[in-house]
């Protein structure tokens, strides 16, 4: 199973609303990834867990709240977006390196975020 | 992180070859050249990875230059599945950044 999966699809939230992003591999990849991505645009790393802990923020304003409960499951936290805010959120997973650069990402179908 | 410049867009006819060029004159001696690919309205996927030599998979051809300063992304046979945009990434030796370039949009015209 090679599959990375993100629910919701789509989401359309209010700027006072909290809601959550899930992302979930069965693949025993210990490196999780978020990305945003916006209309036209490439990729852009937001936050990365190793062995479920944080290891990289992109300097993410703390509207963006990440959590790694186990190996498996990755969430997103959102709190008091902002339109701006709107745009792909992609969820990626991989081995964790120690070495070398030959490890490869596996994305999920990202999910369609718009904060009205 | 090291830089790549691909550029903004190309068409290939359908079945014909494409060459996706990309520039990384600031790779460094452990940085692997990772392509990967987005295709409308999904994630993006893994096409090929190389370090010195030319790689081939099922997908793809990646050339690297002798100085490493540029790669080269070989679809042999353009289809229309393959219109996507092409990522050309730089992936250091240590630690699990990952940048994406601005990529390569790429049109098949059947």
């Amino acid at each position: 199973d090679t599959e990375v999966t993100q629910t919701p699809k789509h989401l359309v939230m209010g700027m006072t609303n909290k809601k959550s992003l899930k992302c979930e591999q069965h693949m025993g990849h210990r490196a999780m990834y978020w990305y945003k991505q916006k209309a036209k645009k490439p990729p852009e790393l937001m936050f990365v867990y190793s062995y479920e802990k944080l290891s990289i923020n992109e300097s993410v304003p703390s509207r963006f709240s990440p959590e790694c409960p186990n190996s498996s499951l990755l969430n997103l936290h959102l709190h008091a977006l902002q339109p701006e805010d709107s745009a792909l959120y992609l969820c990626a997973s991989s081995q964790v390196r120690t070495s070398g650069g030959t490890d490869t990402q596996y994305f999920g179908p990202g999910t369609r975020l718009t904060v009205l | 992180d090291a830089k790549t410049t691909q550029p903004n867009s190309m068409e290939s006819n359908e079945e014909e070859p494409v060459h996706l060029p990309c520039n990384h004159s600031t790779i460094s001696g452990t940085d692997y050249i990772h392509w990967y690919r987005q295709l409308p309205s999904q994630g993006p996927e893994y096409v090929i990875h190389g370090l010195t030599s030319n790689v081939n998979n099922r997908m793809a051809s990646l050339a690297i230059a002798e100085d490493r300063k540029s790669s080269t992304l070989i679809l042999h046979r353009a289809t229309l599945r393959d219109a996507a945009v092409y990522y050309c990434i730089l992936r250091r030796g240590t630690g699990n950044q990952f940048y994406f370039g601005t990529g390569t949009s790429l049109t098949v015209i059947p």
